[in-house]
C-alpha cells in the first residue's frame, strides 16, 4: 500500500498553461510538504500545510499555491507555467509532535515545460 | 537560518569496504537530523533520524549515523557496502524548537563497485 502518492507521475506541457499535481497521503499525518528538485538534485521546501497554518518559502513564486480539500490531500497548482519550473516535484507528510515529525515522501512527479 | 553542507558530490567505495557520507549542519538551538536516501526515478526514503539520546543512530539497510555536536556533523556510515547501496543520499535538518520545515543538503552520491 502506497503511503503517499502523486498524480501523474510524468507531466509535459507547454509554456503558459496552468496545470495541477495531486497528492494523497493515508498514514493519518497532519502535515503535508511540497519540494522542488531541480536537474541538480537540489531539493527545495516550497510550502508546508497543516489545517492550522500554511507556510510558505518566500522564494517561490505566487504563480504556486497549494489547495487542501482535506487533511489527507495537497494538491499543488501551478499558473502560467514558466521554462525554469521543470523539475520533479515530491510531496511529503508528517505528524506534528510524533518525535521529530519524520517526513515521508511520494514518489515525485516530473514535470517538463516546453 | 539552517543550512546544511555535503562536502562531497560523489564517494566511491568498493564492495564490501566500510562507507562514510559526510554532512555538517547550522541550525540555532538543537536539530533534529535526517538520512534520506533516493534511488534512481524514485522518491526519498527515510533512513534514520536523530532527535536525541544516544549519539549513535542505526537505521535501515545497515545504515548508521554518529551526531557529534561540537563538529555539528551527523555523518553516515555502514560498515560493509553493497552494490545496492548505490544511490543518492540527503542529509537534513530542522530545529527542534521552531517550525517543521526541512533543510537538505545538496546530496551525495555513492557509488559501491564489485
Amino acid at each position: 500500500d502506497t503511503a503517499v502518492s502523486q498524480t501523474p507521475k510524468y507531466l509535459v506541457t507547454q509554456m503558459g498553461n496552468d496545470k495541477s499535481i495531486k497528492c494523497e497521503q493515508n498514514l493519518g499525518h497532519d502535515t503535508m510538504y511540497w519540494y522542488k528538485q531541480d536537474s541538480k538534485k537540489f531539493l527545495k521546501i516550497m510550502f508546508s500545510y497543516n489545517n492550522k497554518e500554511l507556510i510558505i518559502n518566500e522564494t517561490v513564486p505566487n504563480r504556486f499555491s497549494p489547495k487542501s480539500p482535506d487533511k489527507a490531500h495537497l494538491n499543488l497548482h501551478i499558473n502560467s507555467l514558466e521554462l525554469g519550473d521543470s523539475a520533479v516535484y515530491f510531496c511529503a507528510s508528517s505528524q506534528e509532535g510524533l518525535a521529530g515529525d519524520t517526513q515521508y515522501f511520494g514518489p515525485g512527479t516530473r514535470l517538463t515545460v516546453l | 537560518a539552517q543550512s546544511v553542507a555535503q562536502p562531497e558530490d560523489q564517494v566511491n567505495v568498493a564492495e564490501g569496504n566500510p562507507l562514510t557520507v559526510k554532512c555538517t549542519y547550522s541550525v540555532s538551538g538543537n536539530p533534529y537530523l535526517f538520512w534520506y536516501v533516493q534511488y534512481p526515478n524514485r522518491g526519498l526514503q527515510f533512513l534514520l533520524k536523530y532527535i536525541t539520546g544516544d549519539n549513535l543512530v542505526k537505521g535501515s539497510y545497515g545504515f548508521e549515523a554518529e551526531f557529534n555536536k561540537s563538529q555539528t556533523s551527523f555523518h553516515l556510515k555502514k560498515p560493509s557496502a553493497l552494490v545496492s547501496d548505490s544511490a543518492l543520499y540527503f542529509c537534513a535538518v530542522r530545529p527542534n524548537n521552531a517550525g517543521n520545515m526541512l533543510t537538505f543538503g545538496g546530496g551525495t552520491r555513492l557509488m559501491v563497485k564489485p
